[in-house]
């Protein structure tokens, strides 16, 4: 079995900041995910991508930049964190076969805005 | 949105107890996922159905669909209270994503 490894596991950040999460499989999964979840809703997809250095924007891109930098890892960043911002951040790995398959999630990031 | 039920629904039951959660979809879809979450960690695959298939059965949990309504059920026969956490089901767009709904949270008490 495989694994996915999400860092850190907890953010606090200013508003207008920068800030970067990072995500690493070793499953050798093809495709890799970055979903945002807010208390009491589902999962929104921000970025995914199909291969190394590929990228592809989800619904709730604007905002966030990503970067597949090799196959087994992949890193989104807000751009300008928002002030009471609070939410967790889902990275997940599938194999080619994508929405067809298995996603497998990390334990996620969970950010904080102050 | 893809989903026809958009708010996070809530149920509680007795442990062993039968339940049922049920979701409906606006598009087509090839595959219906089912993912079970437990506080404080993502989500894990519990049942894949695809679409051509009626009924899917997993130890306890039993899934359908049903693609003339657009609809899955994902259901837990005799519910025991490690079976607590949010149940969300996803559609695929057969383009290498998926869509998930806003989740069903199941409380089951002793």
């Amino acid at each position: 079995g495989g694994i996915i490894t999400q860092t850190p596991k907890f953010l606090i950040g200013q508003e207008g900041q920068k800030l970067t999460l990072k995500c690493q499989q070793n499953f050798n999964h093809d495709t890799m995910y970055w979903y945002r979840q807010d208390s009491g809703k589902g999962l929104r997809l921000i970025y995914y991508s199909i291969t190394e250095n590929d990228l592809q924007k989800g619904d709730l891109s604007e905002g966030y930049d990503a970067s597949r930098e090799k196959k087994s890892s992949f890193s989104l960043t807000v751009t300008s964190a928002q002030k009471n911002e609070m939410a967790v951040f889902l990275c997940a790995s599938s194999s080619d076969r994508g929405g067809q398959d298995t996603q497998y999630f990390g334990p996620g990031t969970r950010l904080l805005v102050l | 949105s893809q989903w026809g039920e958009e708010n996070l629904q809530a149920l509680s039951i007795q442990e062993g107890e039968d339940v049922t959660m049920n979701c409906s979809y606006k598009t087509y879809t090839t595959v219906v996922h089912w993912y079970r979450q437990d506080s404080g960690r993502g989500p894990a695959l519990i049942i894949l159905i695809r679409s051509n298939e009626r009924e899917k059965r997993s130890g306890r949990l039993r899934a359908t669909l049903d693609t003339s309504s657009q609809s899955s059920s994902l259901s837990i026969t005799a519910a025991q209270c490690e079976d607590t956490a949010v149940y969300f089901c996803a559609t695929d767009d057969n383009n290498n994503r998926i869509f998930f709904g806003d989740g069903t949270q199941l409380v089951v008490k002793p």
